[in-house]
């Protein structure tokens, strides 16, 4: 299995909060992702990284931020929670140097907000 | 039109059967394309590539169609062990960082 876990694994937040979570990949790879999984509508990109300091938008970044400052970290921010960010939240490592090269997840954070 | 679909299932089957899932996508230049299998709970893991002279692993075999646009993924000899729900991914941009999932079909096997 590809070298990468996420932290927290669980999170019950409230409105309002602002919440970090975190990934971390001991694999080396310049590309990371942070999707979220919802029921019918499979997994959906949040963010994504190129490089340290290098990051994109998603399909649904609103209400997101990252931030990149190492190779191994890839932070995903919810500036202020609402209850519609409730997901499981998995982050994804690639490394594109083969044209078939695809991504690896993490095992998730399931994340609540009351 | 979604850039990949996937028939959501559930597809209810008994062991030892075979059973074929599709997965359209919608971009023609698409380069590269992949099952993943999620177990209840867990990530989506890499099941196999799919290559475009078809390609075997066990009882599972993979095939592109590029002229319809679909790949497919057939399970023989299915298992109790081969319930879980199956993601199609596919490689659009030729950048790793453009590689749209499918939406994923749920398969259960019965005893």
């Amino acid at each position: 299995d590809a070298g990468i876990t996420q932290s927290p694994r669980h999170k019950v937040t409230e409105t309002g909060t602002p919440v970090t979570l975190r990934c971390h990949q001991t694999e080396n790879h310049r590309y990371m992702y942070w999707y979220r999984q919802d029921p019918g509508h499979g997994l959906r990109l949040i963010h994504y990284s190129y490089g340290v300091k290098d990051t994109d938008k998603g399909e649904v970044s609103d209400g997101y931020s990252v931030s990149r400052s190492k190779t191994e970290d890839f932070l995903l921010t919810l500036e202020s929670a609402t209850s519609s960010q409730t997901s499981v939240y998995f982050c994804a490592i690639s490394d594109p140097g083969h044209l078939r090269e695809t991504q690896y997840f993490g095992p998730g954070t399931r994340l609540l907000v009351l | 039109r979604k850039e990949v679909e996937q028939d959501p299932g559930p597809f209810n089957v008994p062991e030892g059967a075979t059973v074929a899932f599709n997965c359209t996508y919608s971009n023609s230049a698409s380069q590269s394309f992949f099952w993943y299998r999620q177990d209840c709970r867990k990530e989506p893991k890499l099941l196999m590539s799919v290559y475009s002279s078809g390609n075997e692993d066990g009882r599972f075999t993979a095939q592109l169609n590029r002229a319809s646009q679909y790949i497919s993924l057939l399970i023989r000899d299915s298992k109790l062990s081969d319930s879980a729900t199956y993601l199609c991914a596919v490689n659009m941009y030729s950048s790793a960082s453009k590689i749209i999932f499918g939406s994923g079909t749920r398969l259960s096997i019965r005893p």
